[in-house]
């Protein structure tokens, strides 16, 4: 099946560094890429939908000068959190959905990357 | 509004019992449904979905859901469950006009011996 892969699973770093967590998909190729963010005991919150080649599209509430998604290939994407704050601390994961994928095809989630910002 | 309501925070059940969990939803029309369930610390899971057709989906590890129009809910069933289950599951939806999924507020299931 479909294999979606992050790294790091876990990072810490101290608060006003940057962090980039990759997306990957393994065994096809993704040209939509989504990056959501789950806090404690909640649901998924999107954040922003990356489609090959072009600029993300971000969720309303969502920082696009914060949260820097490039998704530079058919198998790659990459979400940055410039200057890191405690409050960014989270889990994230991606998902990714193939070619040809329409409003119906699934989306295959990675095991997300949680972040913790000291 | 839009949106798609788990109503169950918390379940707890015995191995071996049956399991339901409920998902409901309200969209103008009938949206995509999906069931994932995630593990501590680790991402989703595709467990079954409904497109169109059958109203009863079977899907992997021996759940099963039954989407139901005129309630608008497509709640999860398990017949027998078993401790590896205890997850968090979450019901998720797109919309026919869109593509973007909007995830239940999730359901906890602990499984007890």
């Amino acid at each position: 099946g479909a294999v979606v892969s992050q790294h790091p699973s876990w990072v810490i770093c101290k608060s006003g560094t940057s962090v980039k967590i990759e997306c990957r998909s393994l065994d096809f190729q993704a040209t939509t890429m989504f990056w959501y963010r789950q806090f404690p005991k909640q649901s998924l919150m999107l954040m922003a939908t990356s489609n090959e080649g072009s600029k993300a599209t971000y969720e309303q509430g969502v920082e696009k000068d914060k949260f820097l998604i490039n998704h530079a290939s058919l198998t790659l994407s990459t979400l940055t959190v410039t200057s890191a704050h405690p409050e960014d601390s989270s889990f994230y994961i991606c998902s990714a959905r193939g070619r040809g994928g329409g409003a119906a095809d699934t989306q295959y989630f990675g095991p997300g990357t949680r972040l913790t910002v000291l | 509004a839009q949106s798609v309501t788990q109503p169950d925070i918390h379940i707890t059940v015995s191995e071996g019992a049956s399991l339901e969990l409920r998902c409901n939803y309200s969209y103008g029309a009938t949206p995509y449904l999906f069931w994932y369930v995630q593990s501590p610390g680790q991402g989703l899971q595709l467990l079954l979905k409904y497109f169109s057709g059958d109203t009863l989906v079977q899907g992997i590890k021996g759940f099963e859901a039954e989407f139901k129009r005129s309630q608008s809910s497509f709640n999860l069933r398990k017949p027998s469950v078993h401790w590896s289950d205890a997850a968090e599951y979450f019901c998720a939806v797109v919309p026919n006009t869109g593509n973007q999924f909007y995830f239940g507020t999730g359901t906890s299931l602990t499984v007890i011996p």
